[in-house]
């Protein structure tokens, strides 16, 4: 069964406290991306990853971090420096060779308490 | 750099009547136009796109768009919408192949029966 995977699909932290967020797929895509979503702000890119072992800065990088150590899976840690870390975290990636389209995965929905 | 705005924020649209849902960009450079849905708590679909050749796209569930450069509007329609049309609808531009993705704030299309 093909496709990309975020979980978990909610998640339950305390303020100060790291969280990392899963997404792993079976696409064989090169290129990965993380976006968080806001009531009414749609999409803003966090960090994204076009190749193993190298990742850039989005829009909205502050207060999170990433690695890309194996091309199935790009984990993204929301650091204790991310100020309002409560949203919904989406998961894309992006085949080299259509470079048109990305496809999402089903998402995490992060609340800080 | 690009942008993208969706004028409504939600559309509430009785069953079987027709919507429009409207999108313009700014952009100095020629641009891929895509619209996504998106359902309650999942991630984003493609829902259909513009790259080039005919500026009237079709979706395999009956919405279609026109790109309108002199406009610089990419509008989405379907004649006759059904329930489960009820999502969040996002329209996003991109550069090139290889660019990033900039998305709309999202339009929430309500269906009243």
């Amino acid at each position: 069964d093909g496709g990309i995977t975020q979980s978990p699909k909610y998640l339950f932290r305390k303020e100060g406290q790291n969280v990392t967020l899963s997404c792993e797929q079976n696409l064989n895509h090169d290129a990965m991306y993380w976006y968080r979503q806001d009531p009414g702000q749609g999409l803003r890119l966090i960090y994204y990853s076009q190749i193993v072992n190298d990742f850039q800065k989005g829009d909205i990088a502050e207060g999170y971090s990433v690695s890309r150590e194996k091309k199935e899976s790009f984990p993204l840690t929301v650091t204790s420096a991310q100020k309002n870390p409560t949203a919904f975290y989406l998961c894309a990636t992006r085949s080299q060779l259509a470079q048109d389209t990305q496809y999402f995965g089903p998402g995490t929905r992060l609340t800080v308490l | 750099a690009q942008s993208v705005t969706q004028l409504d924020s939600q559309v509430p649209v009785f069953e079987e009547a027709p919507v429009e849902l409207r999108c313009n960009y700014s952009s100095s450079v020629s641009v891929y136009l895509f619209w996504y849905v998106q359902y309650p708590n999942q991630g984003l679909q493609l829902l259909l796109k513009y790259l080039s050749g005919s500026t009237l796209v079709e979706s395999i569930n009956g919405f279609e768009a026109e790109f309108n450069k002199s406009q610089t509007s990419f509008h989405l329609r379907k004649p006759s919408v059904h329930i489960s049309d009820t999502a969040e609808y996002f329209c996003a531009v991109q550069k090139t192949s290889y660019d990033k993705v900039i998305f709309g704030p999202g339009t929430s299309l309500s269906v009243i029966p």
